[in-house]
Order: C-alpha cells, then structure tokens, then sequence
C-alpha cells in the first residue's frame, strides 16, 4: 500500500469557522508533511514531522495548527482564515524526515475560504 | 539556501515527438535533485532522483534525466511522448545531510496533442 489519503476531498468554510484537515498513511513511514499550493504554482511546505515531532514550521500563520496524534495520521487544524488561504492542501509521507527520500503525496483538500 | 529554475513555463508537443523538459539549479553546496509529475486534480508523484553515481537516471515510464554538475542542470527527456503524458512537471532540490525539505521549481506544463 504506497497510498496516502486525505479527507474531506473538497472544503468549503467561512472566515470565521474551525475546521480540521485530517490525512493518513500505512506505509510505516515516521515523515509527514504539510504543503500549500495555489493555482499555478509549486508545493509550498508548510510543516514537517518527524516520529511524530514538530521539526519544521515554515513561519506559518497561527491560524493554521498542525497535530500529529500518531505515526499513521497527520492533522492540520483551521481557524479564522483567510479567503487568501484558499488553495490545494497535499500532505506528504517519506520513509524518514532526511533529505533524499521519496515524498509519497496524497490527493489533497481544495479549500475555499469565503 | 538553493534554487531552482524551470524556464519554460508550457511545453507543447504533437505525440510520439522527443520533449525535454529544462531545470537548472543554484546551489553552493551539493544537492540531491528530483523530477515530480502532477496530474490534473491528484498529488505529486515522483518520475525519478539524482542521489549520487551515475548521472543519467531513468524512470519506468521512459523518461530519463542527466545530472551535469557543470552546468547545474537535470533537464528531463523524453524520447517519445504519449497523450497520458499530459501533465504539470515539477523540479525539485534537497540539500544532503539535513530534513527533508524540497525545493522546487515553478513548473512545467507538458500539453501533448495529437
């Protein structure tokens, strides 16, 4: 099983809404990341957990708060966005958190902010 | 920090006709290099890697790429392309020895007709 899978598929909230991004993976990978993409551009990375630690923040917004409840799931919890904050959601999984190893992505979550 | 440039920001080609996609890097130190391919509304996944040894690797769906340290580059080949390989190609660099934090380049639309 090479898969990663993230729900919901698509997310609709407003501004003032709390709502939480979940993701999972059972490749026994101890990597899982969080990136942003808008229309037309590359991934940005946005978090980075490594056995299930915080390693990197890329100075993301506090309305945005990564969790990682175990070493299968990743969470990524909104509150009080931004309709700029629309955009593709991916979360990814590699085997360890070092450089060189495959970044297995999931689906995504296309969220609107309204 | 490294960079990555992809110049061509559409590549259009009639099936069964060579491609090469360009990518060239900015680094002062050595790194690892990576070609991902992005299909309409999915993930990324990855095509292939430049980790160390020999410069020329290829992936199972006969793309291929050289790794030329001289002029930083690891341009992606094709030597006959098929309409499935319709996509958005992202390049993308990590640096050895440090987390997994890819880098990637603007991308590159590949529109195939026939």
């Amino acid at each position: 099983d090479t898969e990663v899978t993230q729900t919901p598929k698509h997310l609709v909230m407003g501004m003032t809404n709390k709502k939480s991004l979940k993701c999972e993976q059972h490749m026994g990978h101890r990597a899982m990341y969080w990136y942003k993409q808008k229309a037309k551009k590359p991934p940005e990375l946005m978090f980075v957990y490594s056995y299930e630690k915080l390693s990197i923040n890329e100075s993301v917004p506090s309305r945005f708060s990564p969790e990682c409840p175990n070493s299968s799931l990743l969470n990524l919890h909104l509150h009080a966005l931004q309709p700029e904050d629309s955009a593709l959601y991916l979360c990814a999984s590699s085997q360890e958190g070092s450089a060189g190893y495959e970044q297995y992505f999931g689906p995504g979550t296309r969220l609107t902010v309204t | 920090a490294q960079s990555v440039t992809q110049l061509d920001s559409q590549v259009p080609v009639f099936e069964e006709a060579p491609v090469e996609l360009r990518c060239n890097y900015s680094s002062s130190v050595s790194v690892y290099l990576f070609w991902y391919v992005q299909y309409p509304n999915q993930g990324l996944q990855l095509l292939l890697k430049y980790l160390s040894g020999s410069t020329l690797v290829e992936s199972i769906n006969g793309f291929e790429a050289e790794f030329n340290k001289s002029q930083t580059s690891f341009h992606l080949r094709k030597p006959s392309v098929h309409i499935s390989d319709t996509a958005e190609y992202f390049c993308a660099v990590s640096r050895p020895g440090t987390a997994s934090k890819l880098t990637f380049g603007t991308g590159t639309r590949l529109q195939v007709t026939l």
